[in-house]
């Protein structure tokens, strides 16, 4: 089955500065990669997404690249803010139109330094 | 818009009796997976149902069923509890792949 690894497991930046969190995947017949936001005791929240045909996409000050050779993907944070403090999991799934099971990396806590 | 609804919020049981949690997803979405998240973990896959017919299973015991209904609401049951299943149960409804969470049952097992 498929195995979602994220590094680091901590990562700590200066309010402004950019941040880059990676993942890694096992199975290359992956072809959608979301990225959540989790605050302490909310619910998980969709920040941004990826298909496997695309190699990057962007929002506002949010990025994702995907390289599928290597099978990584990141998320790229610029111009960090206090409020983007929180848990990011990465996932991966192989989504047919039906069936849509996601497996998630363990999570990496940013926390912005203002 | 009404997103992904969940209950009960939180629920407190002790080891052996069973438990049902209900969601119900965005209206139009038609799946709805079930995934369980412990502290300090991400959450882990239990079950997808696809138009009321499950289509994934987690790796998790014969304890744990679900079922979605006509109106594509879900639930998911667990019985005999032990103090292991105690997480954040999370539903997620989704469209094209794209899964929303609701905000979770947090259950305690005493």
């Amino acid at each position: 089955g498929e195995n979602v690894e994220q590094h680091p497991s901590t990562l700590s930046v200066q309010e402004g500065d950019s941040a880059v969190i990676k993942c890694t995947y096992s199975d290359s017949a992956s072809n959608y990669f979301p990225w959540y936001k989790q605050e302490l005791g909310k619910r998980p929240q969709l920040i941004i997404d990826i298909r496997s045909n695309v190699g990057e996409k962007k929002d506002q000050r949010i990025a994702v690249t995907l390289n599928k050779t290597a099978k990584h993907f990141s998320l790229h944070i610029t111009e960090t803010q206090p409020e983007d403090s929180a848990v990011y999991f990465c996932a991966a799934s192989y989504y047919t139109g039906a069936n849509s099971k996601l497996t998630f990396g363990k999570g990496i806590t940013l926390s912005v330094r203002p | 818009d009404a997103g992904v609804t969940q209950s009960p919020t939180h629920l407190i049981k002790t080891r052996g009796q069973h438990v049902t949690l209900r969601c119900s997803p965005i209206s139009g979405h038609k799946s709805v997976s079930w995934y369980q998240q412990v502290l300090g973990q991400g959450p882990q896959f239990i079950f997808q149902y696809y138009e009321k017919e499950e289509r994934g299973r987690g790796n998790f015991p014969d304890r744990f069923s679900a079922r979605q209904f006509p109106n594509y609401s879900s639930e998911l049951n667990v019985n005999a509890l032990l103090l292991g299943d105690s997480a954040l149960y999370l539903c997620a409804s989704s469209l094209g792949g794209t899964q929303y969470f609701g905000p979770g049952t947090r259950l305690l097992v005493l």
